[in-house]
């Protein structure tokens, strides 16, 4: 069964300081990820996904993603963190053949900024 | 588009009555995935919901049910509550084409059972 880890329960940073966010999963092939984030009250949006191609992702807000088949990675990154970026984390990994419902998600990682 | 929306936001519950949920979906979505989010268990998957159809399911127990619509729109029952019910109950919907899908979830409904 597929398992996603998100190493960090809690990280603090700098506004204007780098970001990165961990997520490793667990698949016996090359899963569907995804990163989320949710606000306080707020339900998850999506900011990018993986399915193949360019390891590589870029979404939205500035956020970027890197995909590492070899350490079984899929970490978050921002060159620069705004204070409105506070908010809680989700990977996600789904199975290619699976619909998107079927998502397992990891316990999130909560963002603070520091001003 | 309109976003998903759930009613009602909030709900205060006391032991052992039943609670159900609404969610409506964007326009076009046929895929209605519900989740459970507690800060002890994180997100879990309830279910899936597709073409009025219950497509997948997750690890809860009977007393958690759903059902779908012809427009889509689903509703979620939780009967006998218990303590532990308490939670963020979010909705998901997508074209349910397949896993490359984006869900889109909506703000969530808060239970609370005491």
């Amino acid at each position: 069964a597929q398992s996603v880890t998100q190493p960090d329960i809690h990280i603090t940073v700098s506004e204007g300081a780098s970001l990165e966010l961990r997520c490793n999963y667990s698949y016996g092939a090359t899963p569907y990820l995804f990163w989320y984030v949710q606000s306080p009250g707020q339900g998850l949006q999506l900011l990018l996904k993986y399915f193949s191609g360019d390891t590589l992702v870029q979404g939205i807000k500035g956020f970027e993603a890197e995909f590492k088949r070899s350490q079984s990675s899929f970490n978050l990154r921002k060159p620069s963190v705004h204070w409105s970026d506070a908010a809680e984390y989700f990977c996600a990994v789904g199975h290619p053949n699976t619909n998107a419902g079927k998502s397992t998600f990891g316990d999130g990682t909560t963002l603070t900024v520091k001003p | 588009k309109a976003g998903v929306t759930q009613t009602p936001r909030y709900l205060i519950k006391t032991r052992g009555q039943q609670v159900t949920l609404s969610c409506s979906p964007i326009s076009g979505h046929r895929s209605v995935s519900w989740y459970q989010q507690t800060p002890g268990q994180g997100l879990q998957f309830l279910f899936e919901y597709f073409s009025e159809t219950q497509r997948n399911k997750g690890n809860f127990p009977g007393r958690f049910s759903g059902r779908q619509f012809s427009n889509s729109r689903s509703e979620m029952n939780v009967s006998t509550l218990e303590l532990g019910d308490s939670a963020l109950y979010l909705c998901a919907s997508s074209p349910g084409t397949g896993g490359q899908d984006t869900q889109y979830f909506g703000p969530g409904t808060r239970l609370t059972v005491l």
